[in-house]
């Protein structure tokens, strides 16, 4: 158990649709990071926060926002669903380099 | 090498040989290289994080290096065990991004 915690583990819903994942990282960490993996591409660095601010951003796409809220709990927004948004997210958080990953949520977009 | 490149995508490995592969990374804007253990089913372990060319690192049985002039760092596995059998990941940081690269799947022969 790496201390990081995602919620929903599973999210099935339907294209056009909004979801919102959850991520608390380990106590301490400042640092959050999203990635999502699909079934034809590997590990996508999406977005990185670090104590509220976001810090770096990746391959995420404009229907997809984040925040880091003051508790330092992070969420990310996927709206207007696609087929392809199907994928498996994953959050980590690190307070240095060395990044703990969560459980991720399981995205089913029908 | 504008991507993370790893070599072998797959292998395997008699139970108790050693081995080692590759992760080839872009070599300019340099800030850190990753390697991650990722078991199926499961989240990415964090194995190595090395920022320093000419770095080498240890955990145990699996060992790393790291050469950021040419672009580089290589896994070792001494004397393989079944529990070595997972994917190792490798990633660049660089400006702000981090790419991840597709993998090396270790297979352990009994």
């Amino acid at each position: 158990d790496s201390g990081v915690t995602q919620t929903p583990k599973h999210l099935i819903t339907a294209t056009g649709q909004r979801v919102t994942l959850r991520c608390s990282p380990r106590s301490g960490d400042l640092s959050v990071y999203w990635y999502q993996q699909s079934l034809d591409q590997g590990l996508q660095f999406l977005i990185q926060y670090y104590n509220g601010e976001e810090r770096a951003k990746g391959n995420i796409l404009e229907r997809f926002s984040a925040q880091q809220f003051p508790d330092l709990h992070s969420e990310l927004n996927l709206s207007s669903l696609e087929l392809g948004d199907s994928a498996l997210y994953f959050c980590a958080s690190s307070v240095l380099e060395e990044q703990f990953f969560g459980p991720g949520t399981r995205l089913t977009v029908l | 090498i504008l991507n993370v490149e790893q070599s072998p995508q797959s292998l395997h490995v008699q139970e108790g040989d050693s081995t080692n592969f590759t992760c080839s990374f872009p070599s300019s804007n340099f800030y850190a290289l990753h390697w991650y253990r990722w078991e199926t089913a499961k989240s990415p372990e964090a194995l190595f994080v090395m920022t320093l060319n000419g770095d080498e690192k240890k955990k145990g049985r699996i060992s790393a290096t790291l050469n950021t002039k040419e672009g580089y760092s290589y896994l070792y596995i001494k004397g393989s065990q079944p529990e070595d059998s997972a994917t190792y990941l490798c990633a660049s940081n660089r400006d702000d991004k981090i790419i991840f690269g597709k993998g090396t799947r270790l297979h352990i022969l009994p």
